[in-house]
């Protein structure tokens, strides 16, 4: 078993759709959680982290962390055709410690 | 603030050649990482660089990669010999290490895209 999975899609929803991006992970000890997007042929980019449980809103992104059921997500209200890309969860357990990336899920916003 | 540079943007080569990338880190970050990101895959961490020393080479394959960063800033991958299956994106990555996230904020490059026939 992996110690992240993420459905690698593709997804794909009109544009001012509300998108559901999600990755469960095994190890419990993972502390901090991240999503990072990544355009075609581009490096990814980091968009939100989150520190232990809970919500953290920015903009129209929203990220969440349920530790008792080892599941995250990625809320992006009213898409848009640029949020288009590849969404990477990432976690890890320590501050200086390797961060282990889920395999992305792909992202089409159709106008 | 300058990004990461990487360098080449694309690299075809025959199996059992080999082939040098190279990185250029975000001025003062002092740990480097280069990732092999397969298509359809996310980032595996090959090699973690903390100013000039190696943190984590556990997922290099050290028969055929080798990589170094002379003097703390610049960072050189190399492949030799290349087989099909190193075809990928090599990715470099930066990070200061500090603030709350500490290493888990990385700046990532364009990548070098490797295809090997």
């Amino acid at each position: 078993q992996k110690e992240v999975e993420q459905d690698p899609g593709p997804l794909s929803v009109p544009e001012g759709a509300i998108v559901s991006l999600n990755c469960t992970y095994s190890n419990s000890a993972f502390q901090y959680f991240m999503w990072y997007r990544q355009y075609s042929r581009k490096g990814p980019e980091l968009l939100m982290y989150t520190y232990s449980s809970g919500n953290k809103e920015d903009g129209r992104f929203t990220a969440q962390v349920d530790k008792s059921s080892k599941y995250i997500s990625l809320f992006i209200r009213d898409s848009q055709p640029s949020d288009s890309a590849t969404y990477l969860c990432a976690m890890k357990n320590s501050s200086a410690s390797k961060i282990i990336f889920g395999s992305g899920t792909r992202l089409s916003i159709r106008p | 603030e300058a990004g990461v540079a990487q360098s080449p943007r694309y690299k075809i080569i025959e199996k059992r050649q080999s082939v040098a990338f190279w990185c250029n880190p975000i001025s003062g970050h002092a740990t480097l990482y280069w990732y092999q990101q397969i298509l359809g895959q996310g980032p595996k961490l090959l090699i973690q660089f903390q100013n000039n020393g190696v943190v984590d080479d556990s997922q290099l394959p050290k028969d055929r990669f080798s990589a170094e960063r002379l003097k703390g800033v610049d960072s050189t991958l190399k492949i030799q010999p290349a087989k099909l299956e190193d075809s990928a994106v090599y990715l470099c990555a930066s990070s200061s290490g500090q603030g709350m996230l500490g290493t888990g904020e990385l700046f990532f490059g364009e990548g070098s895209r490797l295809t090997v026939l």
